[in-house]
């Protein structure tokens, strides 16, 4: 069965810090990896998508990037802003089914 | 605007009593998918449906029945609550089930006391 872990569990950066988060899987057969951010008492919302052919993706400020044969993500953020403090999910999909890690709780202070 | 809603947001309700979910997409998705949020064991995937008529088990089905007549429809039932199912309930969506992000809802915070 798929487990995904993300390390650190929570993180406190100064603003303007750039910063990496990372997720890692024990399957490397998987579909893709999917990076969220949950605000608090919200639901998610999705930052990147990465296909299993691909080795990254980026939008704006954040850069993930994907080793499938060591089963690593990381998610890079640039230039962090206070707006950036939240909870940080990847989620990879194994067949037809979805495995989450429990989070980086990220607090960027101004 | 293309959204995916689930109805109710809270709930509170006993032991014992049926409930049920709502969850509804309007992007024609065919993938829909229900979790569930627990502290410090994150989201785990309870049913998932690949599109009308076709329903699989998650990680955690035990206790909860799902159903998907129309595609933009796909209700959680939990027959009969019980506590250890308190927890924040998500819905999700996607076109297909691989190859496109999935979308959530704003989840449900059920209690069961």
């Amino acid at each position: 069965k798929q487990e995904v872990t993300q390390i650190p569990a929570a993180l406190s950066v100064p603003e303007g810090e750039n910063l990496v988060l990372n997720c890692s899987f024990t399957d490397s057969a998987i579909y893709n990896l999917q990076w969220f951010r949950q605000d608090p008492g919200k639901g998610l919302t999705s930052l990147l998508l990465i296909q299993s052919s691909q080795r990254e993706q980026t939008s704006g400020r954040l850069n993930a990037s994907l080793d499938k044969s060591s089963g690593r993500s990381t998610l890079y953020i640039a230039a962090s802003q206070p707006g950036d403090s939240a909870t940080y999910l990847c989620a990879v999909q194994s067949g037809n089914q979805f495995y989450f890690g429990t989070g980086t709780s990220l607090t960027v202070i101004p | 605007e293309a959204q995916v809603t689930q109805n109710p947001r809270y709930l509170i309700t006993v032991t014992g009593k049926k409930l049920t979910v709502t969850c509804s997409q309007n992007m024609n998705h065919e993938y829909m998918s229900w979790y569930r949020q627990d502290p410090g064991l994150g989201l785990r995937q309870i049913y998932y449906s690949m599109n009308v008529e076709v329903t699989d088990k998650g990680d955690v089905p035990e206790g909860y029945k799902v159903s998907r007549k129309e595609k933009r429809n796909f209700p959680l039932i939990l027959e009969s609550p019980s506590p250890n199912q308190t927890s924040l309930y998500f819905c999700a969506s996607s076109l297909i089930a691989s190859s496109y992000e999935q979308y959530f809802g704003p989840g449900t915070r059920l209690t069961v006391t």
